[in-house]
């Protein structure tokens, strides 16, 4: 069966402190992948996607995440992170089939961001 | 250009009743799914919507139901409610398997 685990249900961290937030995938059929992210108050909105070509992806913000298929593996990663990125993080997965295509999410990881 | 767009923004609803919430696609996106948010979980895959067919479809039962227009446009439908299903809705649109964009969702409680 398809699924996507995110293994920190919570992660605290200080101001300008790296983090990581883990996820793993299990498919059997090909994949994208997706972190999405919800701010406070706000609808979820995309953060870095994964569709081919070189593992590793970044975003705007300095967040970046890994593709690692033998790990089944889409960590994201921040250097030093930032009060305004508390937040709650899903990781995403595609699942391509004949006639169509699901997106299925793992149950979010909550960064809280301390001065 | 307007994003995602989902009605109504709350709605109280009694068991055993039927609700049909509502969903505008993000302008240029031809596909719609259909996610049941818990609190304090991640959204839970209800259905998708291509050519007015469904194409794929979660671990829902035949309560959940829905429809595409030719405007690309959706409605999902609930019916005989229960207790469990009061949680955010979220309608996302996409083009084809691309990434999804989301609306603020639907509120349903179900007393």
């Amino acid at each position: 069966a398809q699924s996507v685990t995110q293994l920190d249900s919570q992660v605290p961290v200080f101001e300008e402190a790296p983090v990581e937030l883990r996820c793993n995938y299990s498919s059997s059929v090909s994949v994208y992948l997706f972190w999405y992210v919800q701010y406070p108050n706000q609808g979820l909105q995309l953060l870095l996607k994964y569709l081919s070509g070189s593992t590793l992806v970044e975003s705007i913000n300095g967040f970046e995440a890994e593709f690692n298929k033998s790990q089944t593996s889409f960590h994201l990663r921040k250097p030093s992170v930032h009060i305004s990125d508390t937040a709650e993080y899903f990781c995403a997965v595609t699942l391509s089939y004949t006639g169509g295509f699901k997106t299925i999410f793992g149950a979010g990881t909550r960064l809280f961001v301390k001065a | 250009d307007a994003g995602v767009t989902q009605s109504p923004t709350h709605l109280i609803k009694t068991r055993g009743q039927q609700v049909t919430l509502r969903c505008s696609p993000k302008s240029g996106h031809d596909t719609v799914s259909w996610y049941q948010q818990a609190l304090g979980q991640g959204p839970q895959f209800i259905f998708q919507y291509y050519e007015e067919e469904e194409r794929q479809r979660g671990n829902f039962p035949d309560r959940f139901s829905g429809h595409q227009f030719p405007n690309y446009s959706s409605e999902l439908n609930v019916n005989a409610l229960l207790l469990g299903d009061s949680a955010l809705y979220l309608c996302a649109s996409s083009l084809a398997s691309g990434p999804l964009h989301f609306g603020n969702g639907t509120r349903l409680t179900v007393t």
